[in-house]
């Protein structure tokens, strides 16, 4: 069965350190690997589209990385901060079917100060 | 980009009764979609709603448990009706242009608590 897995415990770090969070998918082709932001009581807010035949996209002090080999995104927030402490969640589009893009559970990040 | 606001953004209701949430959107979008989502959980997809046709139920979700409207392309409503306990959650509009590089946007979510 097709499966999005994001780890279920919550990334702890320190500020100033690299935040990496893990996506990994099976049985699943996607043309584009998204990542989102959900804070508490809110709605989840795009931050980053990676397509398939991308190895890596930047923005700022994110980067996502995006391996179709291994199944696996990872997401880097460097630099982190107090104020990036949030969930993400990562969420997939795949060509030749729906559209509608299908989203993992999602980690919950908590930067120390 | 798309600026959504759905209200209620909280609720208590009592078991058996309805509840509908409202999705306005500030641009006209090919597509809105409802999701509920549970604590800790990932966003699940309860169906997609189309202008002037009914919408369109993922596995698991019926018409008449949640009935949704679209009468123009910028204004949805989901009902959650005859609630239980079970209902209690988080749900939540999007709205998305329907191409694969496009993102998605969210309302700000209705937290739904039935007693």
């Amino acid at each position: 069965s097709q499966k999005i897995e994001q780890n279920s415990e919550a990334l702890n770090i320190q500020e100033g350190k690299t935040a990496t969070l893990t996506c990994n998918y099976t049985n699943y082709s996607p043309a584009y690997l998204q990542w989102y932001r959900q804070d508490p009581g809110r709605g989840p807010v795009f931050l980053l589209l990676i397509r398939e035949n991308e190895k890596e996209k930047r923005k700022e002090r994110l980067k996502v990385t995006f391996d179709t080999t291994l199944k696996q995104s990872l997401f880097h927030i460097t630099a982190s901060q107090p104020a990036d402490s949030a969930t993400y969640l990562c969420a997939l589009r795949t060509s030749g079917g729906s559209y509608i893009p299908t989203f993992g559970r999602g980690t919950s990040l908590i930067v120390h100060p | 980009s798309a600026v959504i606001s759905q209200k209620p953004s909280r609720d208590i209701c009592q078991r058996g009764t309805s509840l509908t949430i409202q999705c306005q959107v500030d641009s006209q979008v090919t597509m809105m979609f409802w999701y509920r989502q549970q604590p800790g959980q990932s966003l699940t997809l309860i169906a997609t709603a189309n202008q002037g046709s009914e919408a369109t139920y993922e596995s698991g979700f019926v018409i008449d448990k949640f009935p949704i409207s679209r009468p123009n392309l910028t204004f949805s409503t989901l009902t959650v009706s005859n609630m239980s306990p079970e209902d209690s959650s988080i749900y939540l509009c999007s709205v998305d242009q329907g191409a694969m590089n496009t993102e998605a946007f969210f309302g700000q979510g209705t937290r739904l608590t039935v007693v």
